[in-house]
């Protein structure tokens, strides 16, 4: 069965560095989506992505945030100048287009960042 | 209020036994409903969805929803050890293809043998 993957796994960063969370959506999918879970809460919406834009964007994806969609199969969320607070489980989401917007969405495994 | 309430558990079943997961909703706008597995250190896993009111079946699991009291519900008939893990419920508005999900908490339970 397709699988939205996401690399790495594991990410350790020191505080005010730049890092890439990559993921790789299910073939044929064109809505794109990144959520975050901190350790023992909710999993929270950041962004939504579709035709190469962002559709929608949570009061968490600020300016220290952006994601693209560099070539045909990957995407890919930059958390710049990274805070501890930034530390926590990263998911990628993808879903079919146009003709089934009422499809679910798959997650990835997630990338765990760590800040230190 | 929150938009999405779930009750966190921790729920401890013994395996065979019939559980009932629920969440509540304020947001009358949401009328598109999931239920996601997920075991530690994973994404969360697909289980159910559905857009109507009324029961879904899909083998030990059946999907619950009735949007006049906003409550969705989530049996596991038979349960068992493996179906231990946080069970999420998640929704949006039905309109656009784009719509974020809004998750609850997610209730934790153990199936114990």
């Amino acid at each position: 069965e397709p699988e939205v993957t996401q690399t790495p796994s594991h990410q350790v960063t020191q505080m005010g560095q730049e890092v890439i969370l990559r993921c790789v959506p299910i073939s044929n999918h064109l809505y794109f989506y990144w959520y975050r879970q901190i350790l023992g809460q909710k999993v929270e919406f950041l962004v939504s992505f579709y035709n190469n834009e962002i559709s929608e964007k949570s009061e968490i994806f600020d300016d220290q945030f952006s994601v693209e969609r560099p070539d045909g199969s990957n995407f890919t969320l930059k958390i710049r100048s990274t805070k501890l607070e930034d530390s926590a489980m990263y998911f990628c989401a993808s879903k079919p287009g146009t003709g089934y917007s009422n499809q679910p969405q798959h997650f990835g495994d997630g990338t765990r960042l760590s800040i230190l | 209020q929150k938009e999405v309430e779930q009750d966190p558990g921790p729920l401890s079943v013994p395996e065979g036994a019939i559980v009932s997961l629920n969440c509540t909703y304020s947001n009358s706008a949401f009328q598109y409903f999931m239920w996601y597995r997920q075991y530690s250190r994973k994404g969360p896993e697909l289980l159910m969805y559905t857009y109507s009111s009324g029961n879904k079946e899909d083998g030990r699991f059946t999907a619950q929803v009735d949007k006049s009291s906003k409550y969705i519900s989530l049996f596991i008939r038979d349960s068992q050890p493996s179906d231990s893990a946080t069970y999420l419920c998640a929704m949006s508005p039905i309109s656009g293809g784009y719509n974020k999900l809004i998750f609850g908490a997610g209730t934790r339970l153990a199936v114990h043998p």
